[in-house]
């Protein structure tokens, strides 16, 4: 498990309301990642960090901003939230010093904008 | 998983069969691939991983295989047990060791 927790674990919020999730971890790897899973998708990469204040774009990043002010922490902010961004948002890790090794996962965030 | 489940191709075998499920990945500069299993409502589980300098690797009755030709991974489970039922999807590590994911193969282990 990698030490990996994340919050809320469910979510239901309006449309146009700012959410923000948060993934904690315990372990000091440098890589953090943000995704999303959706039926018919599988699992999209949103934002990754490679080290404090270091994020880059995934490939589904629009209309979604983190920020990663600690090594231990990677948070995910749906500034305005939208029906198209109901899903299930997982955080993970990735052992490898160069994002390059196991990758292992959160237990998932079920968020539901209505 | 929760999201994944609509739509899958899936695979049914019985108790005690071997099973073999299959992916085709998209990058041939892609050099290390992982596989995962993912059960209702939790996250994806990490199984077995391989890179690109090997053709085979094994662990605790599970098995994958890769075939970089024609760009084929699959993962073999001996003697499936009710267990294994879940999701499973393959992801490979493609340029700036950004990972990329099949949407998944349902496996129904029948007793």
């Amino acid at each position: 498990d990698a030490g990996i927790t994340q919050s809320p674990r469910h979510k239901v919020t309006e449309t146009g309301t700012p959410v923000t999730l948060r993934c904690h971890q315990t372990e000091n790897h440098r890589y953090m990642y943000w995704y999303r899973q959706d039926p018919g998708h599988g699992l999209r990469l949103i934002h990754y960090s490679y080290g404090v204040k270091d994020t880059d774009k995934g490939e589904v990043s629009d209309g979604y901003s983190v920020s990663r002010s600690k090594t231990e922490d990677f948070l995910l902010t749906l500034e305005s939230a939208t029906s198209s961004q109901t899903s299930v948002y997982f955080c993970a890790i990735n052992t490898g010093e160069q994002g390059d090794n196991e990758q292992f996962f959160g237990p998932g965030t079920r968020l539901t904008v209505l | 998983g929760e999201s994944v489940g609509l739509h899958l191709p899936t695979l049914s075998v019985q108790e005690g069969d071997n099973s073999i499920i299959n992916c085709a990945y998209s990058n041939s500069a892609s050099d290390y691939f992982i596989w995962y299993k993912q059960e209702s409502g939790k996250g994806p589980q990490f199984i077995i991983d391989i890179r690109s300098n090997m053709d085979k690797r094994q662990g605790q009755r599970v098995t994958v295989l890769l075939n970089k030709t024609v760009k084929h991974l699959s993962l073999q489970i001996a003697a499936t047990q009710p267990g294994d039922s879940a999701v499973y999807f393959c992801a490979e590590m493609g340029n700036f060791n950004k990972f990329y994911f099949g949407s998944g193969t349902k496996l129904n282990v029948k007793p």
